[in-house]
């Protein structure tokens, strides 16, 4: 099974809600990161956790972590049309090769 | 300017063919990724390539290699293709434990379609 695993799997909201998505992983981590990927682009990084840390915020992205849960979530207040994507998280193992291990996403429609 | 880029954007071919994907970065990076992308989004890291050592996802088949001519380089060739090849293949490059942090930077991808 996945590392990552984002929950859930599709989410619609009017705009102006908050939208949350939650991450769940299986093993330690070195830190976790949430990515966004808009229809047909790349995925973009949103921002990043340290295992040490609990909370994070940038702008209306509101990022916690719960290592004993092995668990994170991603908040996104006061949602706009323009939020509408897939959101990734990532957990960073510190492994050989740098890789990062990525959930299967979570699909966000925010309706105008 | 693009940070990373990825070319073909769009890829259609015939099974048994061989083909590559190339992609090259501007941002100094010294590590490069392949990822496959399924139909149903999930994500799958494949190689792992730095100037010193290239980390190989073991459950990718040996159809794939990635060769890299320099540091901002990192192409991947795909032998014999099959249709369960078809994917969007994304390259992502990041400047390994920057300040502890391994953030990285990818490119539109390039959607692969074996007929």
């Amino acid at each position: 099974s996945q590392q990552g695993e984002e929950d859930p799997q599709a989410l619609s909201i009017q705009e102006g809600e908050n939208a949350t998505m939650n991450c769940s992983y299986k093993t330690s981590i070195n830190n976790l990161q949430w990515y966004r990927q808009n229809s047909g682009r790349g995925l973009v990084h949103l921002i990043l956790i340290r295992s040490n840390e609990r909370e994070k915020h940038s702008g209306r992205l509101r990022v916690t972590l719960d290592t004993s849960k092995k668990s994170s979530s991603l908040l996104i207040t006061a949602s706009r049309a323009a939020d509408t994507a897939s959101y990734f998280c990532a957990t960073d193992l510190n492994n050989a090769g740098n890789m990062l291990t990525f959930g299967g996403g979570t699909r966000l429609m925010v309706k105008p | 300017d693009t940070a990373v880029s990825q070319t073909p954007k769009y890829l259609v071919t015939q099974m048994g063919n061989d083909k590559s994907i190339k992609c090259e970065q501007n941002l100094g990076h010294d590590t490069m990724y392949w990822y496959k992308q399924d139909s149903k989004k999930f994500l799958k890291i494949m190689f792992s390539y730095n100037n010193k050592e290239l980390i190989i996802n073991e459950t990718v088949p040996n159809r794939f290699s990635p060769k890299s001519p320099d540091k901002a380089h990192l192409n991947l060739h795909i032998n014999s293709l099959e249709l369960g090849d078809s994917a969007v293949y994304f390259c992502a490059s990041s400047q390994v434990r920057l300040a502890g942090q391994n953030i990285q930077y990818f490119g539109a991808g390039t959607r692969l379609s074996v007929l």
